[in-house]
């Protein structure tokens, strides 16, 4: 059975970082793309990152780029997002997705599933 | 960024009825290879989102008949022949055409 378990989220004061992890099992890591997505309490889904099977191709929504870091650990079949210089419209709850066969260049043309339960990050003073 | 526009933001339904979600996207979701990348989330309360349709008409393994999905370019539909109470949720259309955008969501409750 193909599972994603986040962790890693947290409260924390705006300007900080917390680093998310998301680990997967049940099926090929390596071989697929995965993605980070977004949801503030009570609102819509946002994309904010994904990667490539291989971790050489990135991609930033432009809300988070520059402050947060997509990677993944192959070997441990765990993906990261690096969080910093966080802000209170940060909050949300982040869920880790599969995509699709990639390996090298990124290819967003492939559905998001299945996707982890989430970890919950909440930034406030 | 490609922008989704999801109608109506909430939608009461009858069971055993129809009903129908739309989704416009600001520009063609026509992909450079001919294929259309336009799928339909169900977020049920408390859940992550899980995957209903693919490429705008595919039903994912093990949804039911009664969902469906029409439309091509920039209009795009969801369609559920006869509402029951396990569909009850929030809908997300999502495109994966040109990095990856969601509309604002549907809220389905049920009469």
């Amino acid at each position: 059975e193909v599972q994603l378990l986040e962790s890693g989220g947290g409260l924390v004061q705006p300007g900080g970082c917390l680093k998310l992890s998301c680990a997967a099992s049940g099926f090929t890591f390596s071989s697929h793309a995965m993605s980070w997505v977004r949801q503030p309490p009570g609102k819509g889904l946002e994309w904010v990152s994904s990667i490539s099977g291989g971790g050489g191709s990135i991609y930033y929504a432009e809300s988070v780029k520059g402050r947060f870091t997509i990677s993944r650990d192959n070997s441990k079949n765990t993906l990261y997002l690096q969080t910093n210089s966080l802000t209170v419209e940060d909050t949300a709850v982040y869920y880790c997705a599969r995509g699709g066969q990639f390996i090298y260049d990124y290819d967003s043309r492939s559905w998001f599933d299945p996707w982890g339960q989430g970890t919950l990050v909440t930034v406030s003073s | 960024d490609i922008v989704l526009t999801q109608t109506p933001l909430s939608l009461s339904a009858t069971p055993g009825q129809p009903a129908s979600i739309s989704c416009k996207s600001g520009q063609s979701l026509v992909s450079s290879d001919g294929r259309t990348y336009l799928y339909w989330y169900l977020q049920k309360p408390g859940q992550p989102p899980q995957l209903l349709l693919y490429e705008v008409s595919n039903r994912f393994s093990g949804v039911p008949v009664r969902f469906s999905g029409s439309g091509s370019g920039t209009d795009f539909t969801l369609k559920i022949s006869r509402v029951e109470a396990e569909d009850v949720g929030i809908y997300y259309c999502m495109q994966s055409t040109a990095l990856h955008t969601f509309g604002q969501g549907t809220k389905l409750e049920i009469k």
